[in-house]
């Protein structure tokens, strides 16, 4: 079983939709939590970086984090075209940034 | 600000031929320093990383190594590349604080043929 399980997708919904994307996890010593978006053939941008249960928002995005149901959730609301990428969430145990484990990542595409 | 650059973007090479991947770091010292490779379709997998000048942490077997020369250098090489080591490679670094995260290249594609 991967530390980190992230549904592949593809992903597809229309313009202007919530989406959730999501990831469960094994390792109860995870309490750094995170979320990158992925354009094609491009590195990586951090979207969202929360420390353990509850919410984050960020203008349309929002982080959530279950740490009792070992889950985290990245909602996207009034979803534009621009959002379509690959999304990625990371966690780590410890408080430095040196062992991040990755979900394989959602890739979503918004359809105007 | 700080900005990480990779070099090249793209690299078609010859099974066999020897490899070196550049990244570099401006506007921080004594950054930490990571290579993944991310292979089509999946997860990004952690190669090595790097706490300090000539420290490097191998985290899985293959006939890639990594070097440190400088601060805000490093370097991915290879003596003779596999077809398998085709991919997206991407450098990353993190502040060597608490409560930090890593901040990515913009990655070097990988042919090798």
């Amino acid at each position: 079983q991967k530390e980190v399980e992230q549904d592949p997708g593809p992903l597809s919904v229309p313009e202007g939709a919530i989406v959730s994307l999501n990831c469960t996890y094994s390792n109860s010593a995870f309490q750094y939590f995170m979320w990158y978006r992925q354009y094609s053939r491009k590195g990586p941008e951090l979207l969202m970086y929360t420390y353990s249960s509850g919410n984050k928002e960020d203008g349309r995005f929002t982080a959530q984090v279950d740490k009792s149901s070992k889950y985290i959730s990245l909602f996207i609301r009034d979803s534009q075209p621009s959002d379509s990428a690959t999304y990625l969430c990371a966690m780590s145990a410890s408080p430095g940034a040196q062992k991040l484990v990755f979900g394989q990542g959602t890739r979503l595409t918004i359809n105007p | 600000s700080q900005t990480i650059h990779q070099w090249p973007a793209t690299l078609v090479q010859p099974v066999g031929s020897p490899l070196s991947l550049e990244c570099t770091v401006e506007g921080t010292s004594n950054p930490n320093l990571y290579w993944y490779r991310q292979a089509a379709g999946r997860g990004l997998q952690l190669l090595f990383y790097s706490v300090g000048i000539g420290q490097i942490s191998s985290e899985v077997p293959q006939n890639l190594s990594a070097s440190r020369p400088q601060d805000r250098q490093f370097i991915l090489s290879s003596k003779k590349l596999l077809l398998s080591d085709s991919g997206f490679y991407l450098c990353a670094w993190s502040p060597t604080g608490l409560g930090e995260t890593q901040y990515f290249g913009p990655g070097t594609r990988l042919l090798v043929l």
